[in-house]
């Protein structure tokens, strides 16, 4: 199965800082099939990117992610006091599906 | 809009069988959709646990497939789970899933049920 190893495991940042979350795969992701979640807690994740790179409905454009190789990057331009919170990748490219360890995004 | 809803007991002793229930809103059950099963053990992070059409083709997690069972019930509009053999490794909060289509491009989670905690107790 593909490991993603996700980095930093805690990010400290302030509102309007820029964030970027990296998620490594252990082997290549067929077609790019990576999606990025946001999870507060108590409650169910959030999609925010599919396709590595496709905001889901509804997502604010400071939200994106790419990739290049087996690494993936989910960037929040300008953080928002919302945005703090846990953020998972998940690979759909072949099964099992898989997750990441996830990175807690916190307020410094 | 699609709603999912997880029900079931919140308590089961080891060595029992866990059982969960998603009921289906806003969309059917017969749709181009899998529906899917991910956990999250308590501080944890998630784990899908696999996924049902509704013609009964299923997809399992291999780490669960011995112990594991998804069917779907048409007439309910729901999809069941069910764990059998379970330890208190299997506690966690089970989630239900919609997939964003049938093709491989589309198996990320779009929409989600509320979660409910399952605990392996005696």
């Amino acid at each position: 199965e593909i490991v993603l190893t996700q980095s930093p495991g805690t990010l400290s940042l302030s509102p309007g800082e820029r964030a970027t979350l990296s998620c490594r795969a252990s082997q290549s992701v067929t077609s790019s099939y990576l999606a990025w979640y946001q999870q507060k807690p108590g409650q169910a994740p959030r999609l925010l990117i599919y396709g590595a790179s496709s905001r889901a409905t509804g997502i604010p454009d400071r939200f994106s992610g790419s990739e290049s190789g087996t690494d993936f990057t989910l960037t929040i331009s300008r953080l928002e006091p919302e945005d703090f919170a846990v953020y998972y990748c998940q690979q759909y490219g072949s099964s099992p599906y898989t997750f990441g360890q996830g990175t807690k995004l916190e307020i410094k | 809009q699609v709603q999912l809803q997880e029900s079931g007991p919140g308590l089961v002793k080891p060595s029992g069988t866990l059982s969960l229930t998603c009921a289906v809103s806003g969309d059917s059950i017969s749709s181009v959709n899998w529906w899917n099963w991910v956990r999250q053990p308590p501080g944890k992070g998630l784990e899908w646990i696999g996924k049902i059409f509704h013609s009964g083709s299923t997809n399992y997690n291999p780490s669960l497939k011995s112990r594991l069972t998804i069917s779907v019930d048409k007439s309910k509009n729901q999809f069941s789970l069910k764990l059998s053999s379970v330890t208190a490794a299997d506690t966690a909060v089970y989630y239900c899933a919609r997939v964003g289509g049938y093709s491989s491009a589309y198996q990320y989670f779009d929409s989600w049920g509320q979660g409910t905690l399952v605990t392996v107790s005696s």
